[in-house]
């Protein structure tokens, strides 16, 4: 079956540096679509950014995400974190025709800017 | 714009209940899900519906059961709570479209004694 891998645990960074949390895939589809959720303390998941096209840069809220089908990759990039990025991360993968849009989640990321 | 509700919020049972939790939904949207949260394991997916009536297995399917009643309400019983068990149920909707968004609900959180 389908599977992500996120950068595992905590990432801890200094406010104002630049910061990538790291999503790979396996899935047998050619064609799959690849989403970020964020979940700030005490929320619910919300999405940030999806993609299904490859090599084509997403951006949303000075996040911004390229999937690279080559590398099954779907890396978060920011080029300067705020105290306000704080939260989980997950990476999420669907395959198309499905019909279900049914989501496999990755474990998350917590992500923890420091002043 | 809508919103899903979840009951209750907080939810106490002992080993061996029958507990039921239950998600709301007013998107008008045709598919509903329920998730498990668990520190470090992420999200994952217990049953979704499709369409009222309709019941879709997922990954961590055993030990639950689930109703679709009618298009805006989706319930998950844990057939017998695990002792010490501890977790967050989300409950999320989306259109019936690949690639469509998923809406959360602010979760039930479980606790077993």
């Amino acid at each position: 079956g389908d599977s992500v891998t996120q950068t595992e645990g905590l990432v801890t960074l200094t406010e104002g540096l630049p910061v990538m949390l790291n999503c790979t895939y396996q899935t047998i589809y050619s064609n799959p679509f690849l989403f970020w959720y964020v979940q700030h303390l005490n929320e619910s998941p919300r999405l940030l950014l999806k993609s299904f096209t490859d090599n084509k840069r997403t951006e949303h809220q000075g996040f911004h995400a390229t999937l690279h089908k080559s590398s099954s990759s779907f890396h978060l990039q920011k080029s300067s974190a705020q105290l306000s990025d704080s939260a989980l991360y997950y990476c999420a993968l669907s395959d198309p025709g499905t019909g279900s849009n049914r989501l496999t989640f990755g474990k998350g990321t917590k992500f923890s800017l420091i002043p | 714009g809508g919103i899903i509700t979840q009951t209750p919020k907080f939810l106490i049972g002992q080993e061996g209940q029958k507990l039921t939790l239950k998600c709301q939904q007013n998107f008008n949207h045709d598919t509903m899900y329920w998730y498990r949260q668990d520190s470090g394991k992420g999200l994952r997916l217990i049953y979704y519906s499709i369409t009222e009536n309709d019941l879709q297995k997922g990954d961590l399917s055993e030990g639950y059961d689930a109703s679709r009643e009618k298009k805006s309400s989706f319930s998950l019983t844990v057939t017998s709570a695990q002792k010490n068990e501890m977790a967050v149920f989300l409950c999320a909707s989306s259109i019936e479209t690949d690639y469509a968004e998923q809406f959360f609900g602010p979760g039930t959180r479980l606790t077993v004694l």
